[in-house]
């Protein structure tokens, strides 16, 4: 039971242009999100949070939109940046934190472009 | 200041042998989480420890144990290992806040 999709196992994007990354959950008790981003034999690192309440959240050239009631949310990346190409994975919680029992979906390979 | 530190980051068993993997939680922390991420899978929560204590467990066998010591240090436990765990076994730990990950340790089981 994935209860966290991550449907396109790929992304590729030319340098300077948006990535948009998305994301798809089933358990409506998930009330916190979360991006991360991950480089070959390096461990997951954090990129971006989003609580239930809120539908949008910027840091710097990272947005997370959230949209509760199709269950659907997405990372945009502007501009990309030929660094950004690793994989990416959203995560959920329904303990309303950062750090409980995360649910991840398969991630995503981004590669940009130069 | 030295981050999640997971040891050994590569290691070989045979199928029903018993491994033991280790973790060192960042400076502060005193939470500490393991994840499974099978090849082309995204992380899977196997459990949390906190105050040397089992806090929360995700859906895997009791083949799969673990514990916290003094120093908030935590060891993973796996016995009578199958094929299918196989993995890179991810130490995360928190104290409060969100998640620092180690590198992970990669298993192999033949």
């Amino acid at each position: 039971d994935q209860q966290v999709k991550q449907n396109s196992p790929s992304l590729s994007v030319q340098e300077g242009r948006i990535s948009i990354l998305n994301c798809d959950y089933t358990n409506s008790m998930f009330d916190y999100f979360l991006w991360y981003k991950k480089y070959p034999a390096e461990g997951p690192t954090f990129l971006i949070s989003i609580s239930s309440i809120k539908d949008k959240n910027e840091d710097g050239r990272f947005t997370v939109f959230l949209n509760k009631s199709a269950k659907h949310l997405s990372l945009h990346i502007v501009p990309s940046q030929p660094g950004d190409s690793a994989v990416y994975f959203c995560a959920a919680n329904a303990g309303g934190t950062s750090y409980g029992k995360l649910t991840f979906g398969q991630g995503t390979i981004l590669t940009v472009h130069p | 200041d030295a981050g999640v530190t997971q040891s050994p980051t590569h290691l070989i068993k045979t199928r029903g042998q018993q491994v033991t993997l280790r973790c060192s939680p960042k400076s502060g922390h005193d939470t500490v989480s393991w994840y499974q991420q099978a090849l082309g899978q995204g992380p899977q929560f196997i459990f949390q420890y906190y105050e040397e204590e089992e806090r929360q467990r995700g859906n895997f066998p009791d083949r799969f144990s673990g514990h916290q010591f003094p120093n908030y240090s935590s060891e993973l436990n796996v016995n009578a290992l199958l094929l299918g765990d196989s993995a890179l076994y991810l130490c995360a730990s928190s104290h409060q806040a969100g998640y620092t990950f180690g590198s992970g340790t990669r298993l192999t089981v033949v």
